[in-house]
């Protein structure tokens, strides 16, 4: 069965600074993706970063990238630079199902960043 | 581009009562998606629409839970009856049915449920 796992239930990182958001899953799928999300505490989950499993490069959102490491299946999230405002609930997620049904995605429990002044 | 919409956005009621949440879609998306989100856990697909046609509900409580989406547009979800343990936040996605590579979901702002 798919799985996502996130082992950092909050992490702390002054402004500025980077910091890297743990993520490994578990498939038996060739043809997966894995994504990134972001929870403010308004609640409404905002896309951050996408990584197919072809992809041969990994994948760089502005101040975002993920650390893809495909033999050790993991999805790892780097925020460069980090703001204030980044201060949220992030999940890390895998599509599961294929072609154009758009299948659901499994999410990991999730890591609480908190960003000091 | 407007979002995805729902309402209402907080609702207590007792349990053994019953509660709908509607959702409303980004319009031109064919796929629709009801994920539970329990304080503390990431979401949780009930069940995906493609158009007005169910595609997964393998995690919806059928006995207590129901949902549609006449149209293929607007979807509604429902609980009768409520108990304490169906208290989570219930999040509306949606998301083009001929995707980019990585079909992007769209989530709404979330129904806060609490049942007392």
């Amino acid at each position: 069965a798919q799985k996502i796992t996130q082992t950092q239930p909050g992490m702390f990182v002054q402004e500025k600074e980077a910091v890297t958001l743990d993520c490994t899953y578990d498939t038996s799928d060739q043809s997966y993706g894995l994504f990134w999300y972001k929870q403010p505490s308004s609640g409404e989950m905002i896309f951050l970063i996408y990584q197919g499993s072809y992809d041969e490069q990994n994948a760089t959102e502005g101040r975002y990238s993920l650390n893809f490491q495909k033999a050790r299946k993991s999805a790892n999230l780097v925020i460069s630079a980090s703001q204030l405002g980044d201060s949220a609930m992030y999940f890390c997620a895998m599509r599961e199902g294929r072609g154009n049904q758009g299948g659901k995605l499994i999410f990991g429990q999730g890591t609480e960043l908190s960003v000091k002044p | 581009e407007a979002g995805v919409a729902q309402s209402p956005r907080y609702k207590i009621i007792e349990k053994r009562q019953s509660v709908a949440f509607w959702c409303n879609p980004i319009s031109g998306h064919a796929t629709l998606y009801w994920y539970q989100q329990i304080l503390g856990q990431g979401p949780k697909l009930l069940i995906q629409f493609q158009n007005n046609g169910v595609v997964d509900d393998s995690q919806l409580p059928k006995d207590r839970f129901s949902a549609e989406r006449l149209k293929g547009v607007d979807s509604t979800l429902k609980i009768q009856p409520a108990k304490l343990e169906d208290s989570a936040v219930y999040l509306c996605a949606s998301s083009l049915r001929q995707p980019k590579a990585y079909n992007e979901q769209f989530f709404g702002p979330g129904t806060r449920l609490t049942v007392l």
